[in-house]
């Protein structure tokens, strides 16, 4: 199992350009998550996907923002243009939703800079 | 308005002792609790749970404790160790079990002094 993975770790961008975070969820789950840490407001939840279907995207910021998710193995989270304001760690996460719920298994993060 | 509280931002705790991690909650709609911990350049993992109709579950070290009436779980380890130095988030759901509704507090940041 190789877990969650999220490309790339660091990103350092200017303020204006357009940012594109990646995410595998894990082989088999169902639900993909993007969460964003920072130290004012902790974990947030951006958007949530079921079998591909984003369910809920209350959580995302603004019309700068952006996800997607093309098939079960692959998703993205876009911030055109990105601010200052954006700079953060995002995060991806994963689980199996259904008769046995699987807890979120969470990708390392993706840190962006926004200067 | 921050529905899941973590009011302690850092814990020192020293190695062999109890550690005890607090979490409040004001929405009573939530009917699960989950414990993640963090190491740092990590994600987040997840560590125990607890359903609405239990008051303890107990995993090895650790142990989850919820007073639905206070509105308050707090988790227990012990004894504490060199690695159990991470930042604890608690989250709350309303669905469940299902990770759909997922409210994280701020995090603890807990440190094992040896």
């Amino acid at each position: 199992d190789a877990g969650v993975i999220q490309s790339p770790r660091h990103e350092v961008t200017e303020m204006g350009q357009e940012v594109t975070l990646r995410c595998k969820p894990i082989s088999g789950h169902n639900s993909l998550f993007w969460y964003r840490q920072t130290m004012m407001r902790g974990l947030e939840l951006l958007i949530y996907f079921n079998n591909n279907v984003p369910i809920d995207d209350s959580g995302m910021p603004e019309d700068r923002f952006s996800a997607k998710m093309p098939n079960a193995s692959f998703s993205t989270l876009k911030i055109q243009p990105s601010e200052p304001r954006d700079s953060a760690v995002y995060f991806c996460a994963s689980s199996k939703q259904g008769l046995n719920n699987s807890p979120l298994h969470f990708g390392n993060g993706t840190r962006l800079t926004v200067t | 308005d921050q529905q899941v509280k973590q009011n302690s931002p850092s814990l020192s705790v020293q190695e062999g002792r109890i550690s005890i991690l607090n979490c409040d909650y004001t929405n009573s709609m939530f009917d699960y609790f989950l414990w993640y911990k963090k190491y740092p350049a990590e994600g987040p993992t997840f560590l125990i749970s607890i359903s609405s109709i239990k008051d303890k579950n107990e995993d090895g070290r650790f142990t989850v404790f919820l007073n639905k009436s206070a509105k308050h779980l707090s988790l227990h380890i012990v004894p504490s160790q060199p690695g159990d130095s991470a930042v604890y988030f608690c989250a709350a759901s309303d669905s469940g079990g299902g990770a759909d509704g997922l409210t994280f507090g701020k995090g603890t940041h807990l440190i094992i002094q040896p």
